[in-house]
């Protein structure tokens, strides 16, 4: 079974530039998290949707950030304009949402903005 | 606000000796914890999750203990192999409504020495 699906793996894009980035989560899962990992931050959860529905978003940076989900197989998070301070490394990830809502992680996408 | 810390930051141990990692966290109204590896310009493995009434979990040469009370989890390694290296990252689920919401350490990153 393919576990979490990411893409692209790496994206370098100049500033002010729009960028999308893509999910695809674990067959028969209900949950799918966005986070960002940074070396100062460490991980942060971005935005939750349970049953494709946005139930918490308040990881969200700014109004730059934002994200869909209009199926159960995909999501994206996208940055528009985009800024050299939202470079770091997006996990997507997702779970079954009842009990133990233990979570799988995908690859990650590593954004850098110049 | 839940904080999560590691220790000790890194970690260097010859090959086959046994170690232990550290989490603490500062609220212990917790859903869960889970411990996850994470390999360099890799995503994050689920390694054991621990639910709330759980003590401690197994797997293979993994065991991680859980006390809610203290605020401690820790995650023993025996027999360690080159093949263990990696950075360690301790997850703590919130309780109530956001027992989806996982705060993260910062990490630990062990180096197994041949």
């Amino acid at each position: 079974d393919a576990g979490v699906i990411q893409s692209p793996r790496h994206e370098v894009t100049e500033m002010g530039q729009e960028v999308t980035l893509r999910c695809k989560p674990i067959s028969g899962h209900n949950s799918l998290f966005w986070y960002r990992q940074t070396m100062m931050r460490g991980l942060e959860l971005l935005i939750y949707f349970n049953n494709n529905v946005p139930i918490d978003d308040s990881g969200m940076p700014e109004d730059r950030f934002s994200a869909k989900m209009p199926n159960a197989s995909f999501s994206t998070l996208k940055i528009q304009p985009s800024e050299p301070r939202d470079s770091a490394v997006y996990f997507c990830a997702s779970s079954y949402g009842t009990g133990s809502y233990e979570q799988y992680f995908g690859p990650g996408t590593r954004l850098t903005v110049t | 606000k839940q904080e999560v810390t590691q220790i000790p930051a890194a970690l260097s141990v010859p090959e086959g000796e046994n170690l232990v990692l550290n989490c603490s966290f500062t609220d212990s109204a917790i859903y869960n914890l889970q411990w996850f590896r994470q390999d360099p310009g890799k995503g994050l493995t689920s390694l054991l999750l621990i639910q709330s009434s759980q003590r401690e979990q197994t797997s293979g040469r993994l065991n991680a203990s859980l006390d809610k009370s203290s605020g401690r989890s820790t995650l023993y390694i025996a027999a360690s192999q080159p093949g263990d290296s990696a950075t360690y990252l301790c997850a703590v689920g919130g309780s109530g409504g956001s027992n989806y919401k996982l705060t993260f350490g910062k990490g630990t990153l062990l180096t197994v020495n041949p």
